[in-house]
């Protein structure tokens, strides 16, 4: 199975700061298709997961431009260039380029 | 508006069943596979199955392999989850998701405690 591991934020974060959450796999992800199936996810205190960034560095739709994704191969970072109090929650990249898919352990945002 | 609305969840004793539904709308279901993807309490995000838009491929993890199955009914709007020969270890909520590779919309889940 393919480990997806996250970083831990370092510390609360400030609003208006920018925040970065790195990810890595354990393989490449790319698959055979050529795309590279990762995506983000926030997930809110009670609340289910919430797609924000798909395929690396596609935005969904609805999602604010301050979120941004981007790397490639094994190594990706989620940023958000400016926190707002909303964006408190826990953040889960996900890989569905090989079975099982499989989900980073999470890094929880907490804003200072 | 997108809905993904599960149901079927509860209390199950350890080797029991349950079957859980996840009714879609604001979409063409028809169009789309479909994930199941679980969390237990205070942890992370754990999938559990996918299945195609057709029904007619489906993928699992070990875990649950040859105890759970997935199935759709395109004329009612509707995925299933079988779930056979519950272990302590499946409880969690569990969230049906529209997509496969890249699950987009999620449902607030169905809450799965299987004790005795």
């Amino acid at each position: 199975d393919i480990v997806m591991t996250q970083t831990a934020l370092s510390s609360p974060v400030t609003l208006g700061q920018p925040a970065s959450i790195s990810c890595r796999s354990s393989q490449s992800l790319v698959h055979s298709d050529g795309n590279t199936y990762l995506s983000w996810l926030q997930q809110r205190p009670g609340q289910p997961p919430r797609l924000l960034i798909y395929k690396i560095s596609n935005r969904f739709s609805g999602v604010p431009d301050r979120f941004s994704g981007s790397g490639a191969g094994t190594d990706f970072t989620l940023k958000i260039s400016r926190v707002e109090a909303e964006d408190v929650g826990v953040y889960y990249c996900m890989q569905a380029t090989q079975f099982p898919y499989t989900f980073g352990q999470g890094t929880k945002l907490e804003i200072k | 508006e997108v809905q993904l609305l599960e149901s079927g969840g509860g209390l199950v004793q350890p080797g029991g069943s349950l079957r859980l539904s996840c009714a879609a709308s604001g979409f063409t279901f028809s169009n789309y596979a479909m994930s199941w993807v679980r969390q237990a309490p205070g942890k992370g995000l754990d999938w559990v199955s996918a299945i195609s838009s057709s029904g007619g491929n489906t993928y699992y993890a070990d875990s649950v392999k040859g105890r759970f199955t997935i199935s759709r009914d395109n004329s009612k709007n509707t995925l299933f989850l079988q779930m056979n020969s519950l272990r302590a270890e499946d409880t969690a909520v569990y969230h049906c998701a529209r997509g496969r590779m890249t699950p987009d919309y999620w449902g607030q889940g169905t809450l799965v405690n299987v004790s005795s």
